[in-house]
């Protein structure tokens, strides 16, 4: 079984806070991608990376950064938290189309 | 997540039933059309997909139908249990400058199984 584990499945912040949050793959995927999740606007995609120190910005990349050193590991990074960040986070880690998604980080920044 | 099915279409089923949930896409050079299945708490966990040139795939107590020409996608459960009771996605596949495919999501159906 494809397993995809996040570091924290809650964290509170406060604003201006940087953040870190963890992903991790265990199924040697190339491909890693970073979702924020938000009532009545489905998933959303931050940041995807293709590859190892490889990354694409996707539809809302702005307010985050990310960072892939090793294959299996895919960092999301809000340099400057702020309360409109608040949301759901999921890691998804895939070959081809197929993608697998970890539990999720709910953060809330007050 | 808990919150994820706040302002979403709700769909009721009685159990037994069947179950057709819809969605619609927008990009007609898609070549993947997946179904995910989201529970309280949990991330989403895939379903069943079809590729572009098909326009049926069945698994296990699930069908997805796909009508490209009016660019629709359709999930069917069979004898619909409780432990369907979930949020379903669709998603269809985009190219990138990279070669990646990547996903645009549907903003989801809630699906309520009564008893």
């Amino acid at each position: 079984d494809v397993k995809v584990t996040q570091s924290s499945r809650y964290l509170v912040k406060r604003t201006g806070e940087k953040v870190f949050l963890e992903c991790v793959q265990d199924m040697d995927h190339e491909n890693m991608f970073w979702y924020r999740q938000d009532p009545g606007l489905g998933l959303r995609l931050i940041y995807f990376s293709y590859d190892v120190k490889m990354k694409e910005k996707g539809d809302i990349p702005e307010g985050y950064s990310v960072s892939r050193e090793k294959k299996e590991r895919f960092s999301l990074i809000l340099e400057s938290a702020s309360t409109n960040q608040t949301s759901m986070y999921l890691c998804a880690s895939g070959y081809s189309y197929e993608q697998y998604f970890g539990p999720g980080t709910r953060l809330t920044v007050t | 997540g808990e919150s994820v099915g706040l302002h979403l279409p709700t769909l009721s089923v009685q159990e037994g039933d069947n179950s057709i949930i819809n969605c619609a896409y927008s990009n007609s050079a898609s070549d993947y059309f997946i179904w995910y299945k989201q529970e309280s708490g949990k991330g989403p966990q895939f379903i069943i997909d079809i590729r572009s040139n098909m326009d049926k795939r069945q698994g296990q107590r699930v069908t997805v139908l796909l009508n490209k020409t009016v660019k629709h996608l359709s999930l069917q459960i069979a004898a619909t249990q409780p432990g369907d009771s979930a949020v379903y996605f669709c998603a269809e596949t985009q190219g990138s400058t990279s070669g990646t495919y990547k996903y645009i999501f549907g903003t989801g159906t809630r699906l309520k199984v009564l008893a």
